[in-house]
């Protein structure tokens, strides 16, 4: 596609509720990052794939996180049993390999109620 | 562990001006850096990419440095618009000999244009 699209652009969940994000890099892309901003806060890394294997996640905040690209060109983010401080914009960005240009989606604002 | 800090953290001018946005990184061993536009609600938006190895890099109004020994990027904008009003983020890619790393952001600068 023309660029990083991520679904579902808004998503609110019950607290304990499970949820899944869905990130489509643009098309060839080897690389795939998933980022968790915030309100007012810069993003912060989660996680990265090269092709279909993740190669670092570090940054995933709790064991309740899990993301997976199966094929090497889709990813999703899951969330289990959601919590208040999962609120938060999740942004997906993916580029031709690891150290070049990053191109970022729109986000998914996911909102814990 | 890698540090951004950007200043102002906010700043609003007539349109018209040239103004200087400040970032700075603790750790220099770093592979790029990267400028972002970011509008309320929206993604980021790639303005500008620095190799390690660059001093500058130019996209029409547009203009960034890099001073990696001394841990420091400025972005100026020249003839400022509305328009250019937005949270503008810097981030940096550590150097990790051939693998990949996230970005580390700062938590940017929220910039107003007056018109």
């Amino acid at each position: 596609g023309a660029g990083v699209s991520q679904s579902p652009r808004y998503k609110v969940a019950k607290r304990g509720q499970d949820v899944a994000l869905r990130c489509d890099p643009i098309s060839g892309h080897v690389s795939l990052f998933w980022y968790q901003q915030a309100l007012g806060q810069g993003p912060e890394f989660l996680t990265y794939f090269q092709n279909e294997a993740q190669l670092d996640k570090s940054g995933l905040p709790s064991d309740r996180f899990f993301a997976e690209r199966p094929e090497g060109s889709v990813s999703t983010l899951k969330i289990q049993r959601t919590q208040q401080e999962d609120s938060a914009v999740y942004l997906c960005a993916s580029s031709s390999v690891g150290d070049t240009e990053a191109f970022f989606g729109q986000g998914t604002r996911l909102t814990v109620v | 562990k890698q540090e951004v800090t950007q200043i102002p953290a906010a700043l609003s001018v007539p349109e018209g001006e040239n103004l200087v946005l400040n970032c700075s990184f603790t750790d220099s061993a770093i592979y790029n850096l990267q400028w972002f536009r970011q509008d309320p609600g929206k993604g980021l938006t790639s303005l500008l990419l620095i190799q390690s190895s660059q001093r500058e890099q130019t996209s029409g109004r547009l203009n960034a440095s890099l001073d990696k020994s001394s841990g420091r990027s400025t972005l100026y904008i020249a003839a400022s618009q509305p328009g250019d009003s937005a949270t503008y983020l810097c981030a940096v890619k550590k150097y990790s000999g051939g693998g990949a790393d996230g970005l580390t952001f700062g938590k940017g600068t929220h910039l107003i244009i007056q018109p």
